[in-house]
C-alpha cells in the first residue's frame, strides 16, 4: 500500500508569508501527527490530529496550526513565517492516536525561509 | 512533563566493535520507549521499541527503570548501521490512551571500516 505523502517536497518562502503544508495517511489510518525537525533541536512534536479533531499540541507559538479533513487528510499551516521556522517537516500515520509502534513516516517537506 | 536526553551528538566507531546509544528519560508515568533510525536520503523508521523485547538488524534495548534509560547496543557493528538514531519517548494515560511521542535530538552514528 502507498506510504504517507507529504506535498510539496520543497519549498521557499520569504519573510511574513503564511504556508500550507500536507500530508495524506496510509489507506485506513486515521492519526496524524506532525512534527519539525531542525539540526540543533531534532524532532519536535507540532500537533495530532484524529476523526478531525486536535487531540495533542506541542509547545509551539499560535502561527503554526493545522487541521484534519474528513478523508484523514491533514494540513498544517503557519503564518508569518520567521527565519527560524526553516525546518524538514515531517508527518506521521496511525490508525489509532498513540500507537506509535505501527506510526509510518513521510518523506518531509523541506522549508525554507529567506 | 515527557523528556527524553541522547547524551551524544556524534558516535563514530570501527567496524566489527560494538556500540552503545545512550537514552535517557523522564516520565513520571508509565513509559514506553523506542529507537527510531534515519538512514541517509530516508524516512525515519522505528527500528524497536521495549515492549516487543526483540532484537532488530542486531541491535537490541532494555529498559532500566531504576536509571530511565534505554541504551541501545549492538556487539558488533556495520557500516550500514551509519544512521541517525533517534530514542522516543511515549507515556500510558492513567484513564487510557497515550501521551504524544516526545523525541531526543538524535546520535549520528558513523561506523568506520
Amino acid at each position: 500500500k502507498a506510504g504517507v505523502t507529504q506535498t510539496p517536497r520543497y519549498l521557499i518562502k520569504t519573510r511574513g508569508q503564511q504556508v500550507t503544508l500536507s500530508c495524506s495517511p496510509i489507506s485506513g489510518h486515521r492519526s496524524v501527527s506532525w512534527y519539525q525537525q531542525t539540526p540543533g533541536q531534532g524532532l519536535q512534536f507540532l500537533f495530532e490530529y484524529f476523526s478531525e479533531t486536535q487531540r495533542n499540541k506541542g509547545n509551539f507559538p499560535g502561527r503554526f496550526s493545522g487541521r484534519q479533513f474528513s478523508n484523514s487528510r491533514s494540513e498544517m499551516n503557519v503564518s508569518t513565517l520567521e527565519l527560524g521556522d526553516s525546518a524538514l517537516y515531517l508527518c506521521a500515520s496511525s490508525l489509532a492516536p498513540g500507537d506509535y509502534t505501527e506510526a509510518f513516516f513521510g518523506q518531509g517537506t523541506r522549508l525554507t525561509v529567506v | 512533563a515527557q523528556r527524553v536526553t541522547q547524551p551524544e551528538k556524534l558516535l563514530s566507531v570501527f567496524k566489527g566493535a560494538p556500540v552503545e546509544l545512550k537514552c535517557n528519560y523522564s516520565y513520571s508515568g508509565s513509559p514506553e520507549l523506542f529507537w527510531y533510525v534515519q538512514y541517509s536520503r530516508q524516512r525515519l523508521q522505528l527500528l524497536l521499541r521495549h515492549i516487543s523485547r526483540e532484537s532488530i538488524k542486531g541491535f537490541t534495548a532494555d529498559l532500566n527503570k531504576g536509571e530511565t534509560s534505554f541504551h541501545l547496543k549492538k556487539p558488533f557493528a556495520q557500516e550500514e548501521d551509519s544512521a541517525m538514531y533517534y530514542c522516543a519517548l511515549s507515556g500510558f494515560l492513567s484513564q487510557g490512551g497515550s501521551e504524544k511521542l516526545v523525541f531526543g535530538k538524535g546520535t549520528k552514528l558513523t561506523v568506520n571500516p
